[in-house]
């Protein structure tokens, strides 16, 4: 059974901190994994990942890959009050573009 | 103005009622997706469709059923042999394999 793994679960911080979202898969026929940022509704896209090592970087939020090791981190670096949002990863696996999320990363950034 | 549609944002049934949940794209993508999300945790999908006239069974599809008998649309039957139907339902849409996919805005179905 495909299975991916969030850690950790809830996360506070301050303003301004950097923090480390985390990422671990176990499934058959990876073919990519995906970020997404969850506010209130719809989640939002923020990276895909398919080739080892090559951070993705978006303004103050970067991704990378370990395909090795099966996992992928989500770095945002000052944070602000508006990155509060729930973190999802997902794996893509197949050809028929399947997705199979973790249970996503509760982040709550105070003043 | 492009993107997906979900209707209605909120629904509320009896138990024992069947209730389709509707989805809409016009962003011309062939892939469309039902996921499930229950709160404190992740997504789970339902059913999904690469063509038109073709779906496939996703991780739960007990107790669901969809059609896809246009590119546009892909609506989700919620059977009253769904044990446990409350939940967030999202729809999704992907341009091919290769691509990230994109979510409408959710219906928040509650069943009593």
């Amino acid at each position: 059974e495909d299975k991916v793994v969030q850690s950790p679960l809830s996360l506070v911080v301050h303003e301004g901190d950097t923090v480390t979202l985390n990422c671990s898969y176990e499934v058959t026929n990876f073919r990519s994994l995906l970020w997404y940022k969850q506010e209130k509704k719809a989640p939002t896209f923020l990276f895909m990942l398919t080739s080892s090592g090559i951070e993705k970087k978006s303004g103050r939020l970067s991704s990378i890959l370990d395909k090795k090791e099966l996992f992928s981190i989500l770095n945002i670096t000052a944070t602000q009050t508006g990155d509060s949002a729930v973190y999802l990863c997902a794996a893509r696996t197949g050809t028929a573009s399947k997705l199979t999320f973790g249970t996503g990363t509760r982040l709550q950034v105070t003043l | 103005d492009g993107g997906i549609t979900q209707s209605p944002k909120y629904l509320f049934r009896k138990e024992g009622q069947n209730v389709t949940l509707s989805c809409e794209q016009n962003l011309n993508h062939d892939a469309m997706y039902w996921y499930r999300q229950d709160p404190g945790q992740g997504l789970r999908l339902i059913y999904y469709s690469q063509i038109v006239n073709d779906f496939q069974k996703g991780d739960i599809a007990e107790g669901y059923s969809v059609s896809r008998e246009k590119k546009e649309s892909f609506p989700l039957t919620v059977t009253s042999a769904q044990k446990n139907p409350t939940a967030f339902y999202l729809c999704a849409t992907g341009a091919g394999t290769s691509y990230e996919q994109y979510f409408g805005p959710g219906t928040r179905l509650t069943v009593t």
